[in-house]
This record gives structure tokens, C-alpha cells and sequence, in this order.
């Protein structure tokens, strides 16, 4: 079945770090992904989205790249805030289905 | 903007009592999702529906059922809750590609 894989965490930066948090998944044919952010003691808003192969997905300084050949689809960002501090879930929505399977989630902690 | 609301953002049930978790979209969505969310598991999705009155099995449907007898709402029952069941319930309506969620439902089972 399908699946995602994203690093564990918590990840700690500092205010202006570079962020990575990588993802890689397993699935038939083409799935669409997706990253997912929950801020604390809320639910969880869509960040950016990829649906074929090369495409890159951005949103608020975030990107990620849909990579076919490495079933990878890794987040970015150059400069993180505090305000970046958050829960970051990495899934895919497999081609021709309804669901969304999720990675387990990555803690981001941003310091001042 | 889409929005996807919850009943309650805590509740504090007692081991045995039935509990209903109400989820209301407005985007006129076909497909609406409960899940589960613990921590170092993700999430998990309980059932699904893709329309009024049809429902799907998730990964973890044992001990819930759920209801939608109107498109935008879509209601999960816990028909004898348990201490295991404490966990965040996040209800989401998605339109195709992607989805949206709602705020959350706390749930504690004393």
C-alpha cells in the first residue's frame, strides 16, 4: 500500500536558519503531494501541493519538488521565523483515490 | 474560504457512554474524512464517505462507526467509549486533490 516516510524530529533551528525536512514516499503510478502545517492547538492547514513529476509546490517562502526518480518530495525553506514553529506532516493522495496517507509528522521549534 | 467545523474542541467522556463528533463543511465537498491523530503515529484515518450515505472503512475503523445522512455533514459515533480512544479527532472535506480540516475535537475518555 501506500506510504510516506519523513524524518523525525523535533527539529531546532535558530531564527534565519535553512530548513530541510525530507520525505519520501511509496506508491503506485502518480500520486499528488502534498505538506501539511498544524500551529499549535490547531488543525491542519495545506502549505503547497505538487501533482506530476518536477513540479514544484511554494507557499509562504516554502517549496518542495515532486521528484519521481527519487520518490522524494523534500521541504524548504531558506530563512525560518518563529512564527514557523509548528507540526509538518508530508502526504500523498494516491492516483485515483480518495484518501490521504500521512507521514507521522515533523516538530519544527524555531528560537529566537 | 472553505470551512470545515467541529462540534467541540474538548470533550471529557466517560469509558461506556456513546459520543457523537459532529463535522460540518460548507464547500459542498463530496468526500469527508475522520482521522485520528496521536503522537509519534500521525494521522490515522478511521472512515471516509465519498457521498450521502455511503461510507468506507479506514485503517482503524474498529470500535466507530460514522453517519452521513446529508452532504455536509459527517458525524463519528463511538458506540462504547474507552480509555484507548482518548486522542485529537480531526474531521476534513476535500473536493479532489487536496482537502481541508477542521480544527480539532480533544477527546478525553475517563
Amino acid at each position: 500500500g501506500d506510504s510516506v516516510t519523513q524524518m523525525e524530529g523535533p527539529v531546532t533551528l535558530s531564527e534565519e536558519a535553512f530548513l530541510t525536512i525530507n520525505c519520501t514516499y511509496t506508491a503506485t503510478g502518480y500520486p499528488s503531494l502534498f505538506w501539511y502545517v498544524q500551529y499549535p492547538g490547531e488543525g491542519l492547514q495545506l502549505l503547497l501541493k505538487a501533482t506530476k513529476a518536477d513540479d514544484k509546490g511554494s507557499n509562504k517562502g516554502f517549496e518542495a519538488t515532486y521528484r519521481k526518480e527519487t520518490t522524494s518530495f523534500h521541504l524548504e525553506k531558506g530563512s525560518v521565523q518563529v512564527s514557523d514553529s509548528a507540526v509538518y506532516f508530508c502526504a500523498l493522495r494516491g492516483a485515483g483515490s480518495y484518501q490521504l496517507t500521512f507521514g507521522k509528522g515533523t516538530k519544527l521549534s524555531v528560537i529566537p | 474560504d472553505v470551512k470545515v467545523t467541529q462540534s467541540s474542541r474538548y470533550l471529557v467522556k466517560r469509558t461506556g457512554e456513546k459520543v457523537f463528533l459532529e463535522c460540518v463543511q460548507d464547500m459542498d465537498h463530496e468526500n469527508m474524512f475522520w482521522y485520528r491523530q496521536d503522537p509519534g503515529l500521525g494521522l490515522r484515518l478511521i472512515y471516509f464517505s465519498y457521498d450521502v450515505k455511503m461510507k468506507e472503512k479506514g485503517d482503524i475503523p474498529e470500535g466507530y462507526s460514522v453517519s452521513r445522512e446529508k452532504k455536509e455533514r459527517f458525524s463519528l459515533i463511538l458506540e462504547s467509549a474507552s480509555t484507548n480512544q482518548t486522542s485529537m479527532y480531526l474531521c476534513a472535506s476535500s473536493y479532489g486533490r487536496g482537502a481541508f480540516f477542521g480544527q480539532g475535537t480533544r477527546l478525553t475518555v475517563v
